[in-house]
């Protein structure tokens, strides 16, 4: 079947500036996972929605980052007044619960 | 809080041969381990992953890694490396937390291969 996809595939926008990051997770995969891969270095984790539960945004690095979710379909990632430090690949995962995670090419963010 | 170390951030072999890319974890109870690669422009696949039972774990693409308690390792091996296996590797420890797994990253390995 389909993986996880993301929208879009780059972003260029300037300082200031909001962006929306969407992710579709592969069907029936009941979590979904956002995390972020600066230039050089690892993915940080940033957030996750399992179910019904109340999601994991241990990780956002401020109030101008948030996240929705639909159920358990598309979320959006959403990053307000964005500034050069957000300048990333930012990484959709869907899992089954408790198997591993499925990651979507990702989005390249590029602020000015 | 768990973190993982990846020890080499870059490595170069030559084709044929063979490879061993090491990763130590800190994680207080059994870990979930995982080792993905990410090729340029490309996600991240999945190459093994380490829940419980056997310590040695066999993977795709011919690579396998050895989960080892005392050390705190997963270290990724292939007994011949081929061009195409030229790619950051990263190296993973999962929480399992109501059904989701959150997964912490070490910072990657860059594998280059001469020919």
């Amino acid at each position: 079947g389909a993986g996880v996809s993301q929208s879009p595939s780059n972003k260029v926008t300037e300082k200031g500036k909001d962006v929306e990051l969407r992710c579709d997770p592969i069907s029936g995969h009941t979590a979904l996972y956002w995390y972020r891969q600066r230039l050089g270095q690892g993915l940080e984790f940033l957030i996750y929605f399992q179910g019904n539960s109340a999601p994991d945004k241990s990780g956002l690095p401020s109030d101008r980052f948030s996240a929705e979710r639909t159920g358990e379909s598309v979320s959006t990632l959403t990053i307000q007044r964005t500034q050069q430090e957000d300048s990333a690949v930012y990484l959709c995962a869907s899992s089954r619960t408790g198997t591993q995670s499925y990651f979507g090419p990702g989005t390249r963010l590029t602020v000015l | 809080a768990q973190s993982v170390t990846q020890p080499d951030i870059h490595i170069t072999v030559s084709e044929g041969a063979s490879l061993e890319l090491r990763c130590n974890y800190s994680y207080g109870a059994t870990p979930y381990l995982f080792w993905y690669v990410q090729s340029p422009g490309q996600g991240l696949q999945l190459l093994l992953k380490y829940f419980s039972g056997d310590t040695l774990v066999q993977g795709i693409k011919g690579f396998e890694a050895e989960f080892k308690r005392s050390q705190s390792s997963f270290n990724l091996r292939k007994p011949s490396v081929h061009w195409s296996d030229a790619a950051e590797y990263f190296c993973a420890v999962g929480t399992l937390i109501q059904g989701a797994q959150k997964l912490v990253f070490g910072q990657g390995t860059r594998l280059t291969i001469n020919p």
